[in-house]
C-alpha cells in the first residue's frame, strides 16, 4: 500500500517556542491530507483537512493561528504548532487519501516543557 | 455527526485463543466502518473495512469483522490470535456522505500472552 512519513517522529520543545511537523506521501500524490491529534488513552481527533495549493480547513474548536497548516505541493503537508504551550503536547498523526483508501503516517509526539 | 466507542482499554489472551475486540457507533446517517491496527512506533494500517454488501467482513491477518446495524456494531474478531497481533487496535466510522472525515475510538489494546 501507499506510505505516508512524518518528520520528526518525536520532538521536545520549550513552553512559547514554535514546532513545525512534516507529514509527506512517498508514492502518491495527495491533494488532500488530514491532521489529527491524540491524547493518551483517547480517540484521533481529525484537527484540519490540508488542501494544496487553498487554505486548510479546520474543524470546530481548533485555533488556525495555533495549528498552521500548510500545503504547498503534492506530496508534502507542514503542521506547525506556534508559541506551544505544555497542553499542547499530544501525538500528532497525519493521513493521506489513495485511490479511496486512507493512508497514516507513523505520527509525531510532541512534548512541551 | 458520528462517535465510536471501543468499551474495552485492554484485552489480555492467551495464544491461540479466540479473542473480540468490541466497537459500537452512533450515526445519524449511513456509514462505513475500518479497524485499523498500530504497531509500536507505526503508523495506522488498515485491517479491514465495511462500505456495503455481506456484513461480514474478511480482512488481513485473519482478522473479520460483522456489521450490525440493529445493534449499531463492528465487533473484531479473530479464531487464534498470535503474539504477533499485540498492538493497540482502532476503530473508526465515517459518513458514507462525507468519506473524508474519519472519527476514531480510543483504542484496544490486544495484549497476547504466550
Amino acid at each position: 500500500g501507499a506510505v505516508v512519513s512524518q518528520h520528526p517522529s518525536w520532538v521536545i520543545c520549550k513552553s512559547g517556542t514554535s514546532v513545525k511537523i512534516e507529514c509527506r506521501s512517498l508514492d502518491f500524490q495527495a491533494t488532500t491530507m488530514f491532521w489529527y491529534r491524540q491524547f493518551p488513552k483517547q480517540s484521533l481527533m481529525l484537527m484540519a483537512t490540508s488542501n494544496e495549493g487553498s487554505k486548510a480547513t479546520y474543524e470546530q474548536g481548533v485555533e488556525k493561528d495555533k495549528f498552521l497548516i500548510n500545503h504547498a505541493s503534492l506530496t508534502l503537508s507542514t503542521l506547525t504548532v506556534t508559541s506551544a504551550h505544555p497542553e499542547d503536547s499530544s501525538f500528532y498523526i497525519c493521513s493521506a487519501r489513495d485511490r479511496g483508501e486512507q493512508f497514516f503516517g507513523p505520527g509525531t509526539r510532541l512534548t512541551v516543557l | 455527526a458520528q462517535s465510536v466507542t471501543q468499551l474495552d482499554s485492554q484485552v489480555p489472551v492467551f495464544e491461540e485463543a479466540p479473542v473480540e475486540l468490541r466497537c459500537n457507533y452512533s450515526s445519524s446517517v449511513s456509514v462505513y466502518l475500518f479497524w485499523y491496527v498500530q504497531y509500536p512506533n507505526q503508523g495506522l494500517q488498515l485491517l479491514l473495512k465495511y462500505l456495503s454488501g455481506s456484513t461480514l467482513v474478511k480482512g488481513i491477518n485473519g482478522f473479520e469483522a460483522e456489521f450490525n446495524k440493529s445493534q449499531t456494531s463492528f465487533h473484531l474478531r479473530k479464531p487464534s490470535v498470535h503474539i504477533s497481533d499485540t498492538a493497540e487496535y482502532f476503530c473508526a466510522v465515517s459518513a458514507s456522505n462525507n468519506f473524508n472525515k474519519f472519527y476514531f475510538g480510543s483504542g484496544t489494546k490486544l495484549n497476547v500472552k504466550p
